[in-house]
């Protein structure tokens, strides 16, 4: 089964439009974080945001959670070129170790 | 700010011969994980560690692979016989002061290893 997968696989916006990415997933969640990923580099922590909450703000990041419908998004909010990269939502299921399930990510272009 | 340090930055070996790749996790965390991502794939669990033992492994991690914790700061991960479809880049990751769940993996840089 596909676990975390993004949608769209590709997006390509003008510096200062808003970027939003979705992510959804087929079994339940402890907690889902989304990771950022520049080109060969490693993965940036974003946002963690946990099964009973709804939205969650970091500066420019908007990221909310439907556990209903087993989705989430980030927005990006007047972008920059600088934020050009991949990014990924994983989702932690909880257990003994916690590890994270991947999905495939988006590559957002932010063309200047 | 703390982070996840890895080495090497890239690795060249030769088919069939043994590689360690080494990671320095942020020195308070206690859990301990090893992915790999294949070009143009997904990230994918290979292990993570606990309390110096394996906590969970993943179907890729076979008899092939193996990691160690030797002296309380490094992390290493040991592939003894290297194939051609090891080659991926292997990132490391390090979470959790405490056994609260809801706590972020932090990951390194990667070590980018190729079989020729």
């Amino acid at each position: 089964s596909q676990q975390g997968e993004e949608d769209p696989q590709a997006l390509s916006i003008q510096e200062g439009e808003n970027a939003t990415m979705n992510c959804s997933y087929k079994t339940s969640i402890n907690n889902l974080q989304w990771y950022r990923q520049n080109s060969g580099r490693g993965l940036v922590h974003l946002i963690l945001i946990r099964s009973n909450e709804r939205e969650k703000h970091s500066g420019r990041l908007r990221v909310t959670l439907d556990t209903s419908k087993k989705s989430s998004s980030l927005l990006i909010t007047a972008s920059r070129a600088a934020d050009t990269a991949s990014y990924f939502c994983a989702k932690n299921s909880g257990g003994s170790n916690y590890k994270l399930t991947f999905g495939k990510g988006t590559l957002l272009t932010v063309n200047p | 700010e703390p982070e996840v340090t890895q080495t090497p930055s890239h690795q060249v070996t030769q088919m069939g011969q043994e590689v360690i790749l080494r990671c320095v996790p942020i020195s308070n965390h206690l859990y301990f994980y090893w992915y790999r991502q294949i070009l143009g794939q997904k990230v994918e669990f290979l292990v993570s560690f606990y309390n110096n033992e394996i906590s969970e492994k993943s179907e890729i991690f076979d008899d092939q692979f193996s990691v160690e914790r030797p002296d309380g700061s490094n992390f290493t991960l040991k592939i003894r016989s290297t194939k051609l479809e090891d080659s991926a880049m292997y990132f490391c990751a390090s979470r959790g002061t405490t056994l609260y769940s809801n706590q972020p993996q932090h990951f390194g840089d990667g070590t980018r290893l190729s079989i020729l």
